[in-house]
């Protein structure tokens, strides 16, 4: 039973524009989410979290907005650059469950075209 | 300075063999993991250690046993290899904390049994 799903398998966005990635997850316990890219080759690098008490969270190009009613969190990429071009698994994971599990989606396949 | 390292980062061998994969942290952190990747791309977790101490082993075979000489070092044994062992595996550590995980992830070893 996959609790964290990224609907997507890819997604193309054109250089400069906003690309938007999505992710659902199924388990309430779920409080704290984790963004991270993965380039071929190369293990996920981590790039920007959120805990349940905010709904959004900003770090430079990078936005991600949680919505808990929905089970939904999306991760804004504005503008989009090629190097944005990677894998993007969303994760979660729960503190009343010591926080070390961390469940990941089958990731999304970004691709930036120039 | 590489923060997560892993060895080796290929390994191609036959069934029945036993083999180990050594993952080495220098961020100091407290916690440390085993993930594998499938065929299908899905990163699940295995193991995690805390101060050399197991606290998660999720549903895998006994031949794999991971061993934490340190709180450095999480090594990954597996006996008896079988085909369906083929995958990349991950190391990541974390610092242990609360409400909050962030999970640093080695390069990956890729392996293939053949």
């Amino acid at each position: 039973d996959q609790q964290v799903k990224q609907n997507s398998p890819s997604l193309s966005v054109q250089e400069g524009r906003i690309s938007i990635l999505n992710c659902d997850y199924t388990n309430s316990m779920f409080d704290y989410f984790l963004w991270y890219k993965k380039y071929p080759a190369e293990g996920p690098t981590f790039l920007i979290s959120i805990s349940s008490i905010k709904d959004k969270n900003e770090d430079g190009r990078f936005t991600v907005f949680l919505n808990k009613s929905a089970k939904h969190l999306s991760l804004h990429i504005v503008p989009s650059q090629p190097g944005d071009s990677a894998v993007y698994f969303c994760a979660a994971s729960a503190s009343s469950w010591g926080n070390e599990k961390l469940t990941f989606g089958t990731g999304t396949r970004l691709t930036i075209i120039p | 300075d590489t923060a997560v390292s892993q060895t080796p980062k290929y390994l191609v061998t036959q069934m029945g063999n036993d083999k180990s994969i050594k993952c080495e942290q220098n961020l100091g952190h407290d916690t440390m993991y085993w993930y594998k990747q499938d065929s299908k791309k899905f990163l699940k977790i295995m193991f995690s250690y805390n101060n050399k101490e197991l606290i998660i082993n999720e549903t895998v075979p006994n031949r794999f046993s991971p061993k934490s000489p340190d709180k450095a070092h999480l090594n990954l044994h597996i006996n008896s290899l079988e085909l369906g062992d083929s995958a990349v595996y991950f190391c990541a550590s974390s610092q242990r904390t609360p409400n909050t995980d962030t999970q640093y992830f080695g390069p990956g070893t890729r392996l293939t049994v053949l």
